[in-house]
């Protein structure tokens, strides 16, 4: 069925490190990829996305890499600052089943100064 | 341009009760979706609308459940004989047809 796993759960680092987050998904016909960070109290807001056509994207200190084969794709946040800390969720659109995202179940990242 | 609005931002209701949360979509976006957030869970689809098309309601967790959309705006989602498994954050979010889905800063709701 539908399906996207994320990990880790939980991403502690240090100001000016790197993190990476990973997530899985199920369906091969999957062609829309976003990420979302959320913050306390707030709605998800999207950061940057993907489409299976492309196998990588960047925007300032944010990438995407996609890999379709393995049918994984993760996130990557470089310089890291403490206004990062956040969850951040993945997502997959099954295009075949409408437009609903499946979501990842978030990763809450921790950034210490 | 202004966002994704939700009302309330909280509610808290007696179980048994009958609430009606509230979305409004970023003008001009003719897809709506509803979703749900349990405590320290991800997001849960429960439907979506497009333009004039039937609604996807594949999430709705029980007959409790329902959504309307009137004139192709203003979403209402409603959860009658509310139970305390109920509780979580009702997350709105709209978009152009299979573009980004932007949220609202969602709706509390708590059932006592």
């Amino acid at each position: 069925g539908e399906n996207v796993e994320q990990h880790p759960s939980t991403l502690s680092v240090q100001e000016g490190d790197s993190a990476v987050i990973k997530c899985t998904y199920s369906d091969s016909a999957s062609n829309y990829f976003p990420w979302y960070k959320q913050e306390l109290g707030k709605g998800p807001q999207l950061i940057i996305d993907i489409r299976s056509n492309v196998g990588e994207k960047k925007d300032q200190r944010i990438a995407v890499t996609l890999n379709k084969t393995a049918k994984h794709f993760s996130l990557h946040i470089t310089e890291t600052q403490p206004e990062d800390s956040a969850v951040y969720f993945c997502a997959a659109i099954f295009s075949y089943n409408t437009d609903k995202l499946i979501f990842g179940t978030g990763t809450r990242l921790q950034v210490f100064p | 341009g202004a966002g994704v609005s939700q009302s309330p931002s909280n509610k808290v209701t007696e179980k048994g009760k009958d609430v009606e949360l509230r979305c409004d979509p970023i003008s001009g976006h003719t897809a709506l979706y509803w979703y749900r957030q349990s405590l320290g869970q991800g997001l849960e689809f429960l439907i979506y609308f497009q333009g004039n098309s039937a609604p996807d309601k594949s999430g709705l967790p029980s007959d409790r459940f329902s959504a309307e959309r009137t004139g192709g705006s203003v979403s209402t989602l409603t959860i009658q004989r509310t139970q305390q498994e109920d509780s979580a954050v009702y997350l709105c979010a709209s978009s152009l047809p299979t573009d980004t889905q932007y949220f609202g800063p969602g709706t509390r709701l708590t059932v006592l």
